[in-house]
């Protein structure tokens, strides 16, 4: 059964610095791998996403990379803003259509 | 970008009523929808999946007596939680694939209180 983690739990840095967050999982058979931002009472904005093949997807400030040999992806978020703040949640699929395994997410939270 | 909405986005109600969620993808054809649960400060558990016109498939631990999924169009599914009790109280979030491009699309969300 495929397991994700996230870590850390939870993020507090000053505005301007670096984001890093680790996302591992146990199988490594995954079809993808997908960033989701989700703010407090909200749905799900899907960030990056990474298909087996590949090492990193970048978007803007956003790079996430993926080794899948490992189960390991990295979101770096460069120069991290106050709107920054919010949980990531990473997930995986291990086949065109199927369901999304999720982790538990990484809250963050940028101060001014 | 794909749209997916979900209806209401806030619910109250007392406990033995029963709730129905709607989740439309608003301009794609979804054959497959997801219906995630949410507690706070969680990660989304996946509680069923969805296919348009064939019985929904739940997962372990997911009473499908409790909580009813049709799937009758392509462009809507409905959840519906039967003799909701306060222990149901969560947020539930539905997905909707879109197979032309296989890609997931999240609803906002529907926050469901029961008293």
């Amino acid at each position: 059964k495929q397991e994700v983690t996230q870590i850390p739990a939870a993020l507090s840095v000053p505005e301007g610095e670096n984001l890093v967050l680790n996302c591992s999982f146990t199988d490594s058979a995954i079809y993808n791998l997908q960033w989701f931002r989700q703010d407090p009472g909200k749905g799900l904005t899907s960030l990056l996403l990474i298909q087996s093949s590949q090492r990193e997807q970048t978007s803007g400030r956003l790079n996430a990379s993926l080794d899948k040999s490992s189960g390991r992806s990295t979101l770096y978020i460069a120069a991290s803003q106050p709107g920054d703040s919010a949980t990531y949640l990473c997930a995986v699929i291990k086949a065109a259509g199927n369901k999304l395994t999720f982790g538990g997410g990484t809250r963050v939270l940028v101060k001014p | 970008g794909a749209v997916v909405s979900q209806h209401p986005s806030r619910v109250i109600c007392k406990s033995g009523t029963s709730v129905k969620i709607e989740c439309r993808s608003l301009d794609f054809q979804a054959t497959t929808m997801f219906w995630y649960r949410q507690f706070p400060k969680k990660s989304l558990m996946l509680m069923a999946t969805s296919n348009e016109g064939s019985k929904a498939t739940y997962e372990q631990g997911v009473e499908k007596d409790k909580f009813l999924i049709n799937h009758a169009s392509l462009t809507l599914s409905t959840l519906t939680v039967t003799s909701a009790h306060p222990e149901d109280s969560s947020f539930y979030i539905c997905s909707a694939r879109d197979g032309g491009v296989d890609t997931q699309y999240f609803g906002p969300g529907t926050r469901l209180t029961v008293l």
